[in-house]
């Protein structure tokens, strides 16, 4: 069945770039999304990439897809603080098109 | 424009009670996917409704269920409540069917309903 596969942890040092990878396995998969969650809060949408593009940047954000290894990554640019939050990787796939999510990735930006 | 609503935020229940869950779609979405949120089990799909018909399921058991009206707010029902029922319950809409849309079809999610069972 469809799997979404990321790291759990990630910490980095304000101002550096933040890098949070993502596998997937559903070959369909027609978008791939970032969504990130803050404490005691729903899901906030953060950015999505369509199949056949590799690259996507949108600011600080950064999406690179290999479709052919089934990569997702999510590169944040000046990490700050406010980015403290955790990280889910999702794809829509499956036969019903439902959006299927990785555990999450808790990024810790230290000052 | 107003967000998802969801409500209540938090709730306690005790094992063998009943909960009812609302959710208020974003104005114009038609779609609305409930997600269970453990730290165990990370999120998972319960099932999308989409013009009054559930659309999709997850693998949960009969005790879930849920329902859409004609204004497309959905409620969601626990019944004979467990203790592995304690979880955070997160809403989603979108302006069509997760299968049939065109495009991202982004889902955007409510704040979450907070469900513990003592």
């Amino acid at each position: 069945g469809e799997d979404v596969e990321q790291s759990l942890f990630l910490s980095v040092r304000e101002g550096d770039s933040s890098v949070i990878n993502c596998t997937y396995t559903d070959s369909s998969s027609t978008y791939l999304y970032w969504y990130k969650q803050e404490p005691g809060a729903g899901l906030q949408l953060l950015t999505y990439i369509f199949s056949n593009m590799d690259m996507k940047q949108d600011q600080r954000l950064t999406v690179l897809l290999n479709k052919k290894d089934k990569h997702l990554s999510l590169r944040i640019a000046d990490t700050q603080t406010g980015d403290s939050a955790i990280y889910f990787c999702a794809e829509r796939g499956g036969s019903q098109g439902n959006l299927i999510f990785g555990k999450g990735t808790k990024l810790s930006v230290k000052p | 424009k107003a967000g998802v609503t969801q409500t209540p935020r938090y709730l306690i229940k005790t094992r063998g009670q009943q909960v009812t869950l609302s959710c208020s779609p974003i104005s114009g979405h038609r779609s609305v996917s409930w997600y269970q949120q453990t730290p165990g089990q990370g999120l998972q799909f319960l099932f999308e409704y989409f013009s009054e018909t559930q659309r999709n399921k997850g693998n949960f058991p009969g005790r879930f269920s849920g329902r859409q009206f004609s204004n497309s707010r959905s409620e969601m029902n626990v019944s004979t409540l467990e203790l592995g029922d304690s979880a955070l319950y997160l809403c989603a809409s979108s302006l069509a069917s997760n299968g049939g849309g065109r495009g991202a079809n982004v889902l955007t999610f409510g704040a979450g309903s907070r469900l513990t069972v003592l």
